[in-house]
């Protein structure tokens, strides 16, 4: 079946533009993850979401960074006046309510100039 | 913050040798996952291993669990050259669903 999909592969934005980078979760998982990954570092944790709610934000660097998932299956996380620092791989994960297997779309690697 | 950290940081290897990585954490956890990223791929999970639990095999995968030294190893048998990639490990700790990866160990084979 069809995996963990995301768009844009890529994406090269001017310092202070906004982005938004979406998700296609594994249909019927409920769980649902957002992580930023730099340049040779694991995955760093930014958000979380159960269906709609989004129980934990904690990983969200600053308030430029916001993520929504309004009807429990795509979700798009959105970086307003993109940093330099925001460069990074953005990666998408998702996962049945059970927490432990969570299932990776293949990232869209954020470039800002 | 990182709660696991992969030892080594790089790992270079000629095709047919075991490669042996290890993950230490500073907390207790509730499972130990390893995943594996192709270059430019997302994670793909390997293996998961409870706190009670202290070996699992999966195909070439050995994956054992220290508890007292906080302490993993993923250890992987005959390899080839399309086990090159890097390695993570990932903790789970209480009630969280949220895992929290290490750094990773970069693994090249060599044909």
């Amino acid at each position: 079946g069809a995996g963990v999909s995301q768009s844009p592969r890529y994406k090269v934005a001017k310092r202070g533009q906004d982005v938004a980078l979406r998700c296609d979760p594994i249909s019927g998982h409920v769980s649902l993850f957002w992580y930023q990954q730099a340049l040779g570092q694991g995955p760093e944790f930014l958000t979380y979401f159960q269906n709609e709610a989004q129980l934990d934000k904690s990983g969200l660097p600053s308030d430029r960074f916001f993520a929504e998932r309004p009807e429990g299956s795509v979700s798009t996380l959105k970086i307003q006046r993109t940093q330099q620092e925001d460069s990074a791989v953005y990666l998408c994960a998702s996962s049945i309510p059970s927490p432990d297997t969570q299932y990776f779309g293949p990232g869209t690697r954020l470039t800002v100039l | 913050s990182q709660q696991g950290e992969e030892d080594p940081q790089a790992l270079s290897i000629q095709e047919g040798e075991n490669a042996t990585m290890n993950c230490s954490y500073k907390t207790s956890i509730n499972n130990l996952q390893w995943y594996r990223q192709n270059s430019g791929r997302g994670l793909v999970h390997l293996i998961l291993i409870r706190s009670n639990e202290r070996e699992k095999h999966s195909g070439r995968l050995r994956v054992t669990l220290d508890t007292s030294k906080k302490s993993s190893s993923l250890l992987i048998t005959a390899s080839r050259a399309a086990d090159t990639a890097s390695y993570f490990c990932a903790t789970g700790s209480g009630g969280s669903y949220i895992p929290t990866f290490g750094r990773g160990t970069s693994l090249i084979v060599h044909p």
